[in-house]
């Protein structure tokens, strides 16, 4: 199984600033590569997929980067709203898709 | 609108069964591939199972294969997912969720979600 780590567990960050999180996978999984965000009490949103492509109705701001092993997901100037949790998820090797285990971003 | 609507969660004892459904609406649901994903009280999120878009193929992750099995019924725009001796690790809330129309595997549709809780 592709084992998907996050970093770092949680990120302390000012609104307005910048926030980069990283997202490792034991194994190449070449670009196939999402990302998540989630608030309690809500679905999971998904943010970006295929590594770089942002989904329908997500701000400009998200932006995602990478491939193979090394993965960024970075938050150009947070807003309020963009406090969650956030996962990345591999789908290049499955079954099982795999999840890493979360970065929490809370406000400084 | 384009949503899934997931029902069947609750209480159980260890050992028992249960059955979740996961009723779609405003997409073509026979197009598509669905998935379930769980998320343990304070823990991340798992991937739980697919059933592709004709229902031919299915597949599981470790921690439910044998236990758990997917299904889905395209004339009622419905997937469900049967869930058998239930243990306590199985309590998480319960999510359905669709993948692109890429067919990439990420999930672009989520439901509310399910909380199955299984306790003595």
């Amino acid at each position: 199984d592709t084992v998907m780590t996050q970093s770092p567990a949680t990120l302390s960050v000012s609104p307005g600033e910048r926030a980069t999180l990283s997202c490792r996978a034991s194994q190449s999984v070449s670009s196939h590569l999402a990302w998540y965000q989630h608030k309690p009490g809500q679905a999971p949103r998904l943010l970006i997929y295929g590594t770089s492509t942002r989904a329908t109705g997500v701000p400009g701001r998200f932006s995602g980067s990478g491939s193979g092993t090394e993965f960024t997901l970075t938050i150009s100037s947070l807003q309020s709203e963009d406090f969650a949790v956030y996962y990345c998820q591999q789908y290049n090797d499955w079954p099982p898709i795999t999840f890493g285990q979360g970065t929490r971003l809370e406000i400084k | 609108q384009v949503q899934l609507v997931e029902s069947g969660g609750g209480v159980v004892q260890p050992g028992r069964s249960l059955r979740l459904s996961c009723v779609a609406s405003g997409f073509t649901f026979s197009n598509y591939d669905i998935h379930w994903v769980r998320q343990a009280p304070g823990k991340g999120l798992e991937w739980v199972a697919i059933i592709s878009n004709v229902g031919n193929n299915k597949y599981y992750g470790d921690s439910v294969k044998g236990r758990f099995t997917i299904s889905r019924d395209n004339s009622k725009n419905t997937v469900f997912l049967q869930m058998n001796s239930l243990r306590p690790e199985d309590t998480a809330m319960y999510y359905c969720a669709k993948d692109l129309p890429t067919g990439e595997l990420a999930f672009d549709i989520w439901g509310q979600g399910t909380m199955v809780t299984v306790s003595s």
